[in-house]
């Protein structure tokens, strides 16, 4: 089974500001993709960023990305340049596997402050 | 886009009563999720179903069942509610061809008085 661990229950960032979110995991899958969410407040869960565990290179989108550290089974999350609308719940999730279950950390809660 | 949706974003029932949670998706996904979300647990799985009328207890399936009697739609039923029901239930869907990446539903608050 697989556990994941988000040590930050809370996090304050000031606007235009880098922040970064980490995310331990324990695996015995070989291959497997990991994700990170966001839920925005009182709105939906949205994909932020997904990593393949097979590849070596960080994946990234736009002002999001990933140090993706095999070995270690850690998965942080770098936002730049933080934006008001980037305040939100942030899930890490790993996915392994036949059966396409992901298992989320208990989250991380950014607020984003002008 | 992928679109899933939940019959009801607020939902209030007295303990004892039969609660039916409903989703839909779009996008011909074959596996469908329920989550329970709840303040410093995170999301916790429920139940999930691989094909029509397969489903597979998750890690915290007690007081619950479900049905996948179509392929768009997997229901949550809660048999005999009760107050420690009270939580946001998530659905989720994705497919079997892809990277696992799965589409949420904009979720159901439960309040079981």
């Amino acid at each position: 089974a697989q556990t994941v661990t988000q040590s930050q229950p809370e996090m304050s960032v000031q606007e235009a500001e880098t922040v970064t979110l980490s995310c331990t995991y324990d695996t015995s899958e070989s291959n497997y993709y990991l994700f990170w969410y966001k839920q925005p407040p009182s709105r939906q869960m949205i994909l932020v960023i997904r990593q393949e565990a097979y590849k070596q290179q960080n994946a990234t989108e736009n002002r999001f990305s990933v140090n993706f550290q095999k070995a270690a089974k850690s998965f942080s999350l770098k936002i730049s340049d933080s934006q008001l609308g980037d305040t939100a719940m942030y899930f890490c999730a790993p996915c392994g596997g036949s059966n396409y279950k992901l298992t989320f950390g208990k989250g991380t809660l950014l607020t984003v402050n002008p | 886009d992928v679109k899933v949706t939940q019959s009801s974003r607020y939902l209030v029932k007295r303990t004892g009563e039969k609660v039916f949670l409903e989703c839909v998706q779009d996008m011909d996904h074959e596996n469908m999720f329920w989550y329970r979300q709840d303040p410093g647990l995170g999301l916790r799985l429920i139940y999930f179903s691989y094909d029509v009328k397969m489903k597979e207890k998750g890690d915290i399936p007690e007081g619950y069942s479900v049905s996948r009697e179509k392929k768009e739609r997997f229901s949550l039923i809660l048999e005999s509610a009760s107050t420690n029901q009270t939580s946001m239930y998530l659905c989720a869907s994705n497919s079997d061809a892809a990277d696992n990446e799965q589409f949420f539903g904009p979720g159901t608050r439960l309040t079981v008085l």
